[in-house]
């Protein structure tokens, strides 16, 4: 069956960096768009981020372009975001999420891996 | 990038149906079939419900169908059940490979 397993949460004080990781299984990873969903503690749902299935496309959420990065390892069936000069507002529990209908749902989900920010 | 905008919450008893409006703006909601509506129970993540706007992926009871007219998406949830009682979350395509999340709806079952 269809795995996505995040990893790479923790405590970090602004300013500082991370990197979240999330290795796929079921499914043939490199043929098919990623994303990074984010959801702060007792909010809604945030998009954070999309690749394309080759990893030659990349779009963000206005307030992390610039910060962030999203790749992928399609040799490692892993995605990555390299999240860099972290904010307090950044304080969430991270998804990696796809599909394999279209780019445009979410019909797989990681279990989150929670981000800390501290000032 | 501004949120979609979904009631807070709605009460219902069990049996009876519920619809939850998702309102955005001719840039998303209104500008393409790319709705989507997620359920999440507490500590756990989300689970797609419906897609392009009407459609059911395999397993998701026929309980539960969408719809769209203009700027706003409704989710409807027919014979609601006690399992029900979720947050329920719609998305939509943005534009330019962005998209964004409706504010949230708690469902309670009376």
């Amino acid at each position: 069956q269809v795995q996505l397993v995040e990893s790479g949460g923790g405590v970090v004080q602004s300013g500082r960096s991370l990197r979240l990781s999330c290795v796929v299984s079921g499914f043939i990873f490199s043929k098919y768009g990623m994303h990074w969903v984010r959801q702060a503690p007792g909010k809604g749902l945030e998009w954070v981020a999309l690749i394309w299935n080759d990893g030659s496309k990349e779009y963000y959420l206005d307030s992390v372009r610039g910060r962030f990065t999203i790749s992928r390892d399609n040799s490692k069936n892993t995605l990555y975001l390299q999240m860099n000069s972290l904010r307090v507002e950044d304080t969430a529990v991270y998804y990696c999420a796809g599909s394999t209908v279209t780019t445009d749902i979410f019909n797989y989900w990681g279990q989150g891996t929670l981000v800390s920010v501290s000032s | 990038q501004s949120a979609l905008t979904q009631p807070r919450s709605v009460s219902v008893s069990p049996g009876q149906s519920v619809s939850i409006s998702c309102t955005g703006t001719s840039s998303d909601v209104g500008g393409y079939n790319y709705v989507s509506w997620y359920q999440q129970h507490p500590g756990k993540a989300p689970k797609l419900m419906i897609y392009d706007v009407t459609k059911r992926p395999s397993g998701v009871p026929d309980r539960f169908s969408g719809s769209k007219s203009g700027n706003t998406a409704s989710l409807t949830i027919s014979g609601l059940q006690a399992e029900d009682e979720a947050d329920y979350y719609c998305c939509s395509y943005a534009g330019s490979y962005t998209y964004v999340f409706g504010t949230g709806t708690q469902v309670t079952v009376l």
